[in-house]
């Protein structure tokens, strides 16, 4: 993988649902994999930055892991509220550029 | 609110032109980052500096220029604006480099006409 990909590319996740999604980047080079919360006409909110393999984050229901060997990290939102709708972006640092994925927009349904 | 600022907020132009944008970091941050969201684009990393020098360069174009002063702010310059340049911009800082949480500012919208 080249490019950073984030799936899926849309989520409708009823409020109080627990939900997950995915981000794929080049293992290769990997210095750091950052995830960002981004509202309409808002600019992107840092969630986490992570850099070793294994790591995991955690804020609030918002958790995180990261697994550089295969080059993936996952997003995890527990008990979803209104508030979590947004697009959830991933970047990756490699070869001192960062690489951001198309993001996943998430709505909670009410 | 991130403590990043960027002005003006909005820009409206015309082909051929140059402006300048410009971002205050976070106070303490050395780094600033400049990127790139067109409508058909994700955000694009464009350039990188690191306590007034240029540390890393991403897809930016020869017709921009970017530079970070004594006291931090950075100002990108576009010229020779073509209709594709309009786009929003967005600045960043940190306190290091990368690995370092980035802290967004509220972006300048450009609109070449």
């Amino acid at each position: 993988i080249l490019n950073v990909e984030q799936s899926p590319q849309s989520l409708h996740v009823q409020e109080g649902d627990s939900t997950n999604f995915t981000c794929s980047f080049p293992s290769s080079n990997f210095y750091a994999l950052h995830w960002y919360r981004w509202e309409t006409a808002k600019s992107p909110e840092a969630l986490f930055v992570m850099t070793l393999n294994g790591d995991e984050k955690k804020k609030g229901r918002i958790s995180a892991t990261l697994n550089t060997k295969e080059g993936y990290s996952y997003l995890y939102i527990k008990g979803s509220q209104p508030e979590d709708s947004a697009t959830y972006l991933c970047a990756s640092n490699r070869d001192d550029k960062i690489i951001f994925g198309k993001g996943t927009r998430l709505h909670i349904l009410p | 609110d991130s403590g990043v600022t960027q002005t003006p907020k909005h820009l409206i132009t015309a082909t051929g032109q140059r402006v300048t944008l410009r971002c205050s970091p976070r106070s303490g941050d050395l780094s600033v980052y400049w990127y790139q969201q067109s409508l058909d684009q994700g955000l694009q990393f464009l350039i990188q500096y690191y306590n007034g020098e240029e540390r890393a360069k991403g897809n930016i174009l020869e017709r921009f220029s970017a530079q970070q002063f004594p006291d931090l702010h950075s100002e990108l310059n576009l010229s020779s604006l073509e209709l594709g340049d309009s786009a929003l911009y967005f600045c960043a800082s940190s306190v290091e480099q990368w690995g370092d949480t980035q802290y967004f500012g509220p972006g300048t919208r450009l609109t070449v006409l």
